[in-house]
């Protein structure tokens, strides 16, 4: 079955306390992204990459990282959380990027991560 | 750079009524817009999408949207609401193919109640 899988679902930690959120997608898709959801905002974009080695920052990317060290990996690092990146998080990827391609490619999200930081 | 305006982050319908959810986008360039459903402690489903060629746009579960561009407008439509509509409804922009691929810039949400 196509997807988009985080893990994990559910996680709460506290201030300070290094932690990374796995997405993974079996699409073959050049293009992943983080995004946050919190209310009255709707969804945020953190970071995207267009391929392996390919990052970049994305509307708010203050206090994470990412790596794409395989196509179908793009974890999530947060190195020292805090109570403001308490929010819900998704991962997405789509199949087409480059400038020459028209990003009429649909979206998939995976399910999404709650992170609770105390 | 793109934006989105989603009226009223909250909509109730009666069961068997319109369903008429608003957007407004913003683009420098023409835009290709989306709608996205995200039903309780799930992720974003896509519910239709406009590109180019026809300007209303019929996605899953009924519902179908309509692009004009002369009121920057994609609202969402559906003829007869039905309880299964419940969820938050989300609409995006993004640029098309002006290099900035398959980023897609988000309104905050709308969440649909269906009332018996």
């Amino acid at each position: 079955e196509a997807q988009v899988t985080q893990n994990p679902r559910y996680l709460i930690t506290v201030t300070g306390k290094k932690l990374t959120v796995t997405c993974s997608q079996n699409m073959n898709h050049e293009y992943m992204s983080w995004y946050r959801q919190d209310p009255g905002l709707g969804l945020r974009q953190i970071y995207y990459s267009m391929n392996v080695e390919v990052t970049d920052k994305g509307d708010v990317p203050e206090g994470y990282k990412v790596s794409r060290k395989e196509k179908r990996n793009f974890p999530l690092i947060l190195e020292s959380p805090s109570p403001n990146q308490t929010s819900l998080y998704f991962c997405a990827s789509s199949l087409s990027v480059g400038r020459a391609k028209q990003s009429t490619d649909t979206q998939y999200f995976g399910p999404g991560t709650r992170l609770t930081v105390l | 750079a793109q934006s989105v305006t989603q009226l009223g982050s909250h909509v109730s319908v009666s069961e068997g009524a319109l369903v008429l959810l608003r957007c407004n986008y913003s683009s420098s360039v023409p835009p290709y817009l989306f709608w996205y459903v995200q039903y309780p402690n799930q992720g974003l489903q896509l519910l239709l999408k406009y590109t180019t060629g026809a300007t209303l746009v019929k996605g899953i579960n009924g519902f179908e949207a309509e692009f004009k561009k002369s009121e920057t407008s994609f609202h969402l439509t559906k003829p007869s609401a039905h309880m299964s509509d419940a969820a938050e409804y989300f609409c995006a922009v993004s640029e098309g193919n002006t290099g900035t691929a398959s980023k897609l810039t988000f309104g905050t949400g709308t969440r649909l109640q269906v009332t018996l």
